[in-house]
């Protein structure tokens, strides 16, 4: 039983790439976070979906897009890599009978 | 608006007791309360939900005032392995899982 899996854990990229990061849990849980953690702020939260097909903005939603069309995975976009988007980011899940939050090992993401 | 944690820091010995606080301007619905070692994932500690109960597990207890928006961390006893960053996430009626978190206590007990 993994929990919660992110891939990749680490990754560089030049200003103007893109990439997708991939979030995977096995516990079956209806609702994922995507966070973004930055020194001295906290976890920020940038989307989130309460179920298979469905995804909302968060708190900091500008420059990423998400998906989900499995119920077990969430992918977060970046369309066009900023270096303000240098972070680390957390992927987290909760059961619906819950509010225990289940939070991937991290991405540390640096845009150059 | 993110809530405010105090204190930012604070450093204990061994078996010393430590109250870390958590205020928000917002009305809350809930308060979670996770801990974060570094380097690793924030691990869940308690939810404190309006009108609920006042929540502990062995050593650690919190409290949630919901008249002062307010919410305190209680760590009696303080073991080697409470070190870390605790972070306070808040949730609105409607929204109590889709939390705004303060910036963090950094907790460091030394033997």
């Amino acid at each position: 039983n993994a929990g919660v899996t992110q891939t990749p854990k680490f990754r560089v990229l030049k200003t103007g790439q893109s990439m997708t990061l991939l979030c995977a849990q096995d516990m079956n849980h209806e609702y994922m976070y995507w966070y973004r953690q930055d020194p001295g702020m906290g976890l920020r939260l940038i989307h989130y979906s309460v179920g298979e097909g469905t995804t909302a903005k968060g708190e900091v939603p500008d420059g990423y897009n998400v998906s989900r069309l499995k119920k077990q995975n969430f992918l977060l976009g970046l369309e066009s890599a900023a270096p303000s988007q240098t972070s680390v980011y957390f992927c987290a899940s909760t059961h619906r009978g819950s509010y225990e939050a289940f939070f991937g090992q991290g991405t540390r993401l640096t845009v150059v | 608006q993110q809530p405010v944690q105090s204190p930012q820091a604070v450093i204990l010995r061994e078996g010393e007791d430590a109250v870390i606080n958590c205020s928000s301007s917002k009305a809350l619905y809930s308060v979670h309360w996770y801990r974060q070692k570094h380097g690793e994932a924030p691990v869940f500690l308690m939810i404190l939900l309006k009108g609920g109960e006042q929540k502990g597990h062995e050593k650690i207890s919190a409290s949630f005032n919901e008249k002062k928006q307010q919410s305190s961390l209680y760590l009696t006893a303080s073991q080697l392995s409470y070190s870390g960053t605790y972070f306070c996430g808040t949730g609105a009626s409607g929204s109590a899982r889709q939390l705004t978190f303060g910036s963090g206590t950094q907790l460091t007990v030394l033997p």
